[in-house]
């Protein structure tokens, strides 16, 4: 079984500043990790994800998360944030197969003009 | 490329009743997740259906069910409806096992 903790529920950052959102899994297999965001009354939309490979994955909307084994981590940064990236954040981890996805419960970006 | 559609957008059921919400998958895609996310959570795995058979279910009971068509798109079906039933219900579709799932709008149910 895997689980998702998603270590902050709310996070301001004012607009054009640099932004981390954290996430930490445990799981007991090899794992895929996603980044979802969700916008008000809307389905989740991809991200980004890590399946294999780099540990530095790069996504959609200048967005980027780093995998680390080690410290079981996958988080969620990008350098400048605008108004527009107001919005859920989800992380969410999958053993393959038929698992599907464990979420974690959240994030809250608020930018601040 | 048509994404994930949902329907109905929105549902008003009486506590006892039964509903049904369906969804089109993505063009190719021959894999189906259905997920329930309450206000405020994050979405929780309900089961998910590849190739017409259902492949893994969460922690749901059995009055939660669901079919998966020929042509991939799929269907939800909840029995005697309970106000903690009350959420978001969204449908996820994937090219096949094991790969990323891409997400309906999903359908907003509300039980009285």
């Amino acid at each position: 079984a895997q689980s998702v903790t998603q270590l902050d529920s709310q996070v301001p950052v004012f607009e054009e500043a640099p932004v981390e959102l954290r996430c930490n899994y445990s799981s007991s297999v090899s794992v895929y990790l996603f980044w979802y965001v969700q916008y008000p009354n809307q389905g989740l939309q991809l991200l980004l994800k890590y399946l294999s490979g780099s540990t530095l994955v790069k996504g959609i909307n200048g967005f980027e998360a780093e995998f680390n084994k080690s410290q079981t981590s996958f988080h969620l940064r990008k350098p400048s944030v605008h108004i527009s990236d107001t919005a859920e954040y989800f992380c969410a981890v999958s053993g393959g197969g038929a698992d599907g996805l464990t979420f974690g419960k959240g994030t809250h970006l608020i930018i601040q003009p | 490329e048509t994404g994930v559609t949902q329907s109905p957008t929105h549902l008003i059921k009486t506590r006892g009743q039964q509903v049904t919400l369906r969804c089109s998958s993505q063009s190719g895609h021959n894999t189906v997740s259905w997920y329930q996310q309450a206000l405020g959570q994050g979405p929780q795995f309900i089961f998910q259906y590849y190739r017409e058979e259902e492949n893994g279910r969460g922690n749901f009971p059995p009055r939660f069910s669901g079919l998966q068509f020929p042509n991939y798109s799929s269907e939800l079906n909840v029995n005697a409806l309970e106000l903690d039933d009350s959420a978001l219900y969204l449908c996820a579709s994937s090219l096949t096992l094991g790969h990323e799932q891409y997400f309906g709008p999903g359908t907003r149910l509300t039980v009285t």
